[in-house]
């Protein structure tokens, strides 16, 4: 079992729909989370940084934490062709920058106009 | 644009074969990080430098090392190059590892390695 599971998709919603992205891990030390969105061909692009379990929310995104269910989501309302791209999980047990993420291999997301 | 450089954006070599991939970081940022990008594999974390000094290993394969330099700059060099080496090699940077919860990773355009 790896560390961080997720979902590769593709995932295919119609613009405007509100998505949901998920990701599950079995470390229970890990205490930091993230959310990055790949475009192709291009290096990853911090999207949310959470700390321990709650919401978060930035214009059209929302991160939830849930440590107890060992479960991440991000929500993206609104959603536009331009948010098609790759969304990767990220979490470090240390904090964002005390040692290296590990990552959820990335669900690709279409979103149709 | 993140701030963070990274050379060259493509490399073609042959098998045991050595080559150095270069970052240079944020402005400001003292922390660097490597990745290797494969399909099957994901990204996974290679090797942190700060200040200089290497901070953490990860999934990092004696075949290959890194250093950061006094301007703080970082070079990857991969040796005895293999076929399953073929990927995208990300560096990364962040502020300060101690800032702990508000400290993060911003990572570079990345490069492609082709090994042939």
């Amino acid at each position: 079992q790896k560390e961080v599971e997720q979902d590769p998709g593709p995932l295919s919603v119609p613009e405007g729909a509100i998505v949901s992205l998920n990701c599950t891990y079995s470390n229970s030390a890990f205490q930091y989370f993230m959310w990055y969105r790949q475009y192709s061909r291009k290096g990853p692009e911090l999207l949310m940084y959470t700390y321990s379990s709650g919401n978060k929310e930035d214009g059209r995104f929302t991160a939830q934490v849930d440590k107890s269910s060992k479960y991440i989501s991000l929500f993206i309302r609104d959603s536009q062709p331009s948010d098609s791209a790759t969304y990767l999980c990220a979490m470090s047990t240390l904090g964002g920058g005390a040692d290296g993420l590990t990552f959820g291999k990335g669900t690709h997301l279409i979103i149709q106009p | 644009d993140s701030g963070v450089t990274q050379t060259p954006k493509h490399l073609i070599t042959a098998t045991g074969q050595r080559v150095t991939l270069r970052c240079s970081p944020r402005s400001g940022d003292l922390s660097v990080y490597w990745y290797q990008q494969s399909l099957d594999q994901g990204l996974q974390f290679l090797i942190q430098y700060y200040n200089g000094e290497e901070r953490a290993k990860g999934n990092i394969l004696e075949r290959f090392s890194a250093q950061q330099f006094p301007d703080l700059h970082s070079e990857l060099n991969l040796s005895s190059l293999e076929l399953g080496d073929s990927a995208l090699y990300f560096c990364a940077s962040s502020v300060d590892w101690r800032l702990a919860a508000t400290d993060t990773q911003y990572f570079g355009p990345g490069t492609r390695l082709t090994v042939l």
